[in-house]
This record gives C-alpha cells, structure tokens and sequence, in this order.
C-alpha cells in the first residue's frame, strides 16, 4: 500500500469553480509537500508545510498533522491551472521524498 | 537565471546499450536525486545524494547506476540490466535533506527502440 494516497485521480471543473485535492499518507512526516506538473513534464514546487496553512495567490494548502491530511485548494480556477498536482512526504525515517500518484486537474473555459 | 538542467529531452536507447542521461544544477545545493515516472505511479526513487562522491540506492536502484564528482552534477546512467527503462526521469535538487523544497528538471523521456 502506497504511504500516499491522493483523491481525488481525476477531476475536471468549470473556470471559476473552487477546487480541492486532498492527501492522506499513513506515516510520520517532517514536511508535505504539493507540487504541481505541466503537459511537458516539468515539476514545480508550490508548497511546502508541516502545520496549519500557507496561501499563495489563489492556492491554499492546508494540513492537520493528528488526521494525517493534507488538501490543496485552488479558488477562482482557470484552465491554465490544468495540470496534475502531486503531494509528496518527507517521512521522519527517510532522507528522500514518498509520492502520491497525483491528481490530474482539466479547467474547462 | 539559477536551476536544474537535464538533457536530452528525448532519448532512444537500442536493446543492450548503456545510454547516461544528464543532469546540472547551478543552485549550489547539497543533494541531488534522480526519480522514474511511470503512467499511473508516483514518483520513484532512484538514487540519491547528499554530498559530493557519495550517494546512496533507493527503492529501484537495480539497472542504473550514477556517479558524484562534482557538486552541479548527478549523471545517471540506464545499463542494459534494466530490463525496462522506457520512463520520465526527472531530477531534483535540494539545499540539504530532511524537509527542503526540491527543485526539478524538466525531464527526459527514454524510449527503447
């Protein structure tokens, strides 16, 4: 069983709706992160966090270390926002980085 | 502008033959990581280092091997003991270990011919 679980696979959204991805994993972290990656494969860090929340424009992440939960937000969505998003954990056993098998988001205009 | 270069974007690799993708970085950061990406996983690790001439196997180290002789630079090199290496090989930095942002390349997909 992967220590990250991402849900949900797949979710296709209107421009404009409010969108939430959420991610459990099943082991003791040191930092979550959420990154996100484009049609052409390139990866791009968006958050990194081991409490509470962070915001950065129209992305929230937020997460609740007893539940072991994370959820990344988008408000106001657009289609340049399609991509798949993917939360990653730093386990406290591990050096490296556990990953979820990401979510990919469609933005219909 | 500072970041992590990979090359080539494409890649053929004929049955049997070594091919050694590339990776660069201009961030100074410590550690550096290669990962395979295959249709409906998540990220694996393949290798991993933390210092300059040293790194360690991680969960799929089998068929592929690296080197470390200098900091801005993690090559990784897919032997003709990987029986199946068409993949998205991505590379990552970071300042350090533990819980750091890790920076990523923008891949290279390798193809068997």
């Amino acid at each position: 069983k992967n220590e990250v679980e991402q849900s949900p696979q797949n979710l296709t959204a209107q421009e404009g709706e409010f969108i939430t991805i959420n991610c459990s994993y099943s082991v003791g972290i040191s930092a979550l992160h959420w990154l996100q990656q484009h049609p052409g494969g390139g990866i791009v860090s968006l958050f990194m966090l081991s409490s509470g929340k962070k915001k950065h424009g129209r992305l929230i992440a937020t997460i609740n270390i007893q539940e072991k939960h994370s959820s990344l937000h988008i408000t106001a969505s657009h289609p340049r926002d399609s991509a798949v998003y993917i939360c990653a954990v730093n386990s406290n056993s591990g050096y490296a980085l556990n990953f979820g098998k990401g979510t990919s988001l469609l933005v219909t205009p | 502008d500072g970041g992590i270069t990979q090359s080539p974007k494409y890649l053929f690799r004929k049955e049997g033959q070594n091919v050694t993708l590339s990776c660069e970085q201009n961030l100074n950061h410590d550690a550096m990581y290669w990962y395979r990406q295959d249709p409906g996983q998540g990220l694996r690790l393949i290798y991993y280092s933390q210092i300059v001439n040293d790194f360690q196997k991680g969960d799929i180290a089998e068929g592929y091997s690296v080197s470390r002789e200098k900091k801005e630079s993690f090559p990784l090199t897919v032997t003709s003991a990987q029986k199946n290496p068409t993949a998205f090989y991505l590379c990552a930095s970071s300042i350090g270990g533990g819980h750091q942002p890790q920076h990523f390349g923008d891949g290279t997909r390798l193809s068997i011919l």
